[in-house]
C-alpha cells in the first residue's frame, strides 16, 4: 500500500507561474524526496530533504518538511513548458533501504 | 558513467505466461530495487538485492521473484501472469549503507499482459 497522499492529483497552470504540490505521509522517516516522471518513463531525483530539515532549495526548486504534521510540500517557481510531468514524494526510513511513494502529482504548464 | 539500463523497453505478454525483466546498475552501486507502477499510480517497492539476496520485499506474490548476479545486475520474473500485472516496472541502483539513501532509476520496461 502507499504511503504518501499527494494534492492535488492534477493541476493546470500557466507558463510563469508557481506550481505547489503537497505530500502528506503516515510513519516516521528518515528522508523525503520528489521525483519527475515524464509520459510514464524513468523517475528522474530532484530534491531530497532529511528528517531534521525544514526548508531545502535546488534552483528553481523550494521543498518544506513538517514532519509534526508529516506532511511536505514542493514549489516550483517560475513554471516552464517543459515542467509538465508527474511529480512523486517518497519516503524511506531508518534502516529500510526501500521507497515509499505518493500517488503523485499530474502537473500541466500551459503555454 | 552509465546510468541504470532496463530491458525490453517494451513487453508483450499473454496471461499465463512466464517474463523475465532485466537490469543492470549504475556504475558502483550494489543494490538493486525493482518497483511495478500501474497506470496513475506511484512506484511499489517489490523487493531488493543485495549480495546475490532478497533483502527486502513488498507485497508481492510469490509470483514475483528475482536474481541477482556477481556483476550487481539483476532479473525480474513473473510466473503465471494475470492481467493486473501489466504496469511499468522500474529498477533502481543504489550503494548500501550510503546516507542519505538515494535510488538511480532506469527508464523502465513497459508489460502489457493481454
Amino acid at each position: 500500500s502507499q504511503q504518501g497522499e499527494e494534492d492535488p492529483q492534477a493541476l493546470s497552470i500557466q507558463e510563469g507561474e508557481n506550481a505547489t504540490m503537497n505530500c502528506s505521509y503516515k510513519t516516521s522517516i528518515n528522508n523525503l524526496q520528489w521525483y519527475r516522471q515524464n509520459s510514464g518513463r524513468g523517475l528522474v531525483h530532484l530534491i531530497l530533504i532529511r528528517s531534521n530539515e525544514r526548508e531545502k532549495h535546488s534552483g528553481r526548486l523550494r521543498v518544506t518538511l513538517d514532519t509534526s504534521k508529516k506532511s511536505s510540500s514542493l514549489l516550483i517557481t517560475a513554471s516552464r513548458a517543459a515542467d509538465t510531468a508527474s511529480y512523486f514524494c517518497a519516503t524511506d526510513k531508518i534502516g529500510a533501504q526501500k521507497l515509499v511513494f505518493g500517488q503523485g502529482t499530474r502537473l500541466t504548464i500551459n503555454p | 558513467d552509465a546510468g541504470v539500463t532496463q530491458s525490453p523497453t517494451h513487453l508483450i505478454k499473454t496471461r499465463g505466461q512466464q517474463v523475465t525483466l532485466r537490469c543492470s546498475p549504475k556504475s558502483g552501486h550494489d543494490t538493486v530495487s525493482w518497483y511495478q507502477q500501474a497506470l496513475g499510480q506511484g512506484p511499489q517497492f517489490i523487493f531488493q538485492y543485495y549480495e546475490e539476496e532478497e533483502r527486502q520485499r513488498g507485497n508481492f506474490p510469490d509470483r514475483f521473484s528475482g536474481h541477482q548476479f556477481p556483476n550487481y545486475s539483476s532479473e525480474l520474473n513473473v510466473n503465471a501472469l494475470l492481467l493486473g500485472d501489466s504496469a511499468l516496472y522500474l529498477c533502481a541502483s543504489s550503494l548500501v549503507g550510503t546516507d542519505p539513501y538515494e535510488q538511480y532509476f532506469g527508464p523502465g520496461t513497459r508489460l502489457t499482459v493481454t
